[in-house]
């Protein structure tokens, strides 16, 4: 298993581009989830999805877009970027509620920078 | 809502205790989990416990639940440079979202 995956590791943007962050999980996870990591505040939750066509907003999902066509893909779509969009962005998955650890598995995280 | 806190660094000499503290606000978490987060890596869950328990340890590893403060430990006995990095703490209700703290910092000195 590749566990989760996500493309690509550094992104340099301009202020107004747009582009799209992939995430991939070869795990048959359900649930799959955005988080963006600033330093000092932790990981804060952009979007989430419980299932293939499922998405819903997180704790700071203004400027992303989301959308589950498959189980397995995740992409986040940062419409016109933003310099307060400079961050480490990190994709996870886990299975639903109920399994005996409920545990998120991370990838490697994308370092994006917007000027 | 939820709310995780942490201390944002501890600095420690190695082959001391490392003790790392974490208070949380939502009576209903039932998983409280560590994260570590090694430089440019994403986080790797260290352990967990379930709400109904008071400690758990794992080889170096002790976590504590003091459930009436709403309060976690971590302990890392003979800690070595190699476990610097940041640890996140982590809550969880049943079928709820997980919620991070701000990270902590630790640093292991020669």
């Amino acid at each position: 298993n590749a566990g989760v995956t996500q493309t690509p590791k550094f992104q340099v943007l301009k202020t107004g581009q747009s582009m799209t962050l992939q995430c991939a999980q070869d795990m048959n996870h359900e649930y799959m989830s955005w988080y963006r990591q600033d330093p000092g505040m932790g990981l804060r939750l952009i979007h989430y999805s419980v299932g293939a066509g499922i998405t819903d907003q997180g704790e700071v999902p203004n400027g992303y877009n989301v959308s589950r066509s498959t189980t397995e893909d995740f992409p986040l779509r940062l419409l016109s970027a933003a310099p307060s969009q400079t961050s480490v962005y990190f994709c996870a998955s886990s299975s639903p509620g109920g399994s005996s650890t409920d545990t998120q598995y991370f990838g490697p995280g994308t370092r994006l920078t917007v000027l | 809502g939820e709310d995780v806190e942490q201390s944002l660094f501890l600095s420690v000499r190695e082959g001391d205790s490392s003790v790392i503290n974490c208070t949380y606000t939502d009576s209903s978490s039932t998983y409280l989990y560590w994260y570590k987060q090694e430089p440019g890596a994403g986080l790797q869950l260290l352990t967990y416990i379930f709400s109904n328990m008071d400690m758990k340890q794992d080889q170096r590893l002790t976590v504590l639940l003091n459930k009436k403060d709403k309060h976690l430990s971590l302990r890392i006995a003979d800690t070595q440079t190699g476990d610097s990095a940041i640890y996140f703490c982590a809550e969880k209700p049943s079928y709820g979202k997980l919620t991070f703290g701000q990270g902590t910092i630790l640093t292991v000195h020669p």
